[in-house]
């Protein structure tokens, strides 16, 4: 089974911050790579499919990278409603759809 | 506007059975692989089933099959999950998920959710 690794697994920023965030895969995917955004109480919400495309309506803050086996979801100016859970996934092993641990974005 | 709506959960003793609806709307239900996926209490996210438009297909993580069986009535634009045997650790908030695809293939992804069905398990 392919294993998604994100780091960190917490981060606090300030707002105005550009934050990084990475999801590593135990073995190629090829760009069949998700990003998903959780607030408290909320159900998941996807911001990028493919690695780097943005589904419509997402801020154009947001944006995502990567090929094979490392990815990143970078946010480039922290708004206040951005602080959240983010979970990487990957849909390359079907029908495996392994998700990431998760990475908790919190308000320095 | 596509909207998923769960129900079906609640508290159940440990070797208990419950079944999960998901209703849709606002989209072509019959068109479209489903997906639940759960999350126990202040953890992560976890993929639990799929099943394709027709409902032909079906995939389970390992860690609910043999107990848990996906289906959906595209009459009623309803997915299911009947879950059995179920134990404490299957105790989490079970989400509904529409795929983009027919069928479930590579670069798939969950553009929407339901709001969750809360399941718990203990005696």
């Amino acid at each position: 089974d392919i294993q998604m690794t994100q780091s960190p697994s917490s981060l606090s920023a300030s707002v105005g911050d550009r934050v990084t965030i990475t999801c590593r895969a135990s073995q190629s995917i090829s760009n069949y790579l998700n990003w998903y955004q959780q607030k408290p109480g909320k159900a998941p919400k996807l911001l990028i499919y493919a690695a780097s495309s943005l589904q419509s309506g997402v801020p154009s803050r947001f944006s995502g990278s990567g090929s094979g086996t490392d990815f990143t979801l970078s946010i480039s100016s922290l708004q206040p409603e951005d602080f959240a859970d983010y979970y990487c996934q990957q849909t390359y092993s079907i029908p495996l759809y392994t998700f990431g641990q998760g990475t908790k974005l919190e308000i320095k | 506007e596509v909207q998923l709506v769960e129900s079906g959960g609640g508290l159940v003793q440990p070797g208990g059975s419950l079944r999960l609806s998901c209703t849709g709307s606002g989209f072509t239900f019959k068109s479209y692989t489903m997906s639940w996926v759960r999350q126990a209490p202040g953890k992560g996210l976890e993929w639990v089933s799929t099943i394709s438009a027709s409902g032909d297909t079906t995939y389970s993580a390992d860690s609910v099959q043999g107990r848990f069986t996906i289906s959906r009535d595209n009459s009623k634009h309803t997915l299911y999950l009947q879950i059995n045997s179920l134990r404490a650790e299957d105790t989490a908030i079970y989400y509904c998920a529409k795929d983009i695809v027919r069928v479930p293939v590579a670069g798939d992804y969950f553009d929407y959710w339901g709001q969750g069905t809360l399941v718990t398990v203990s005696s």
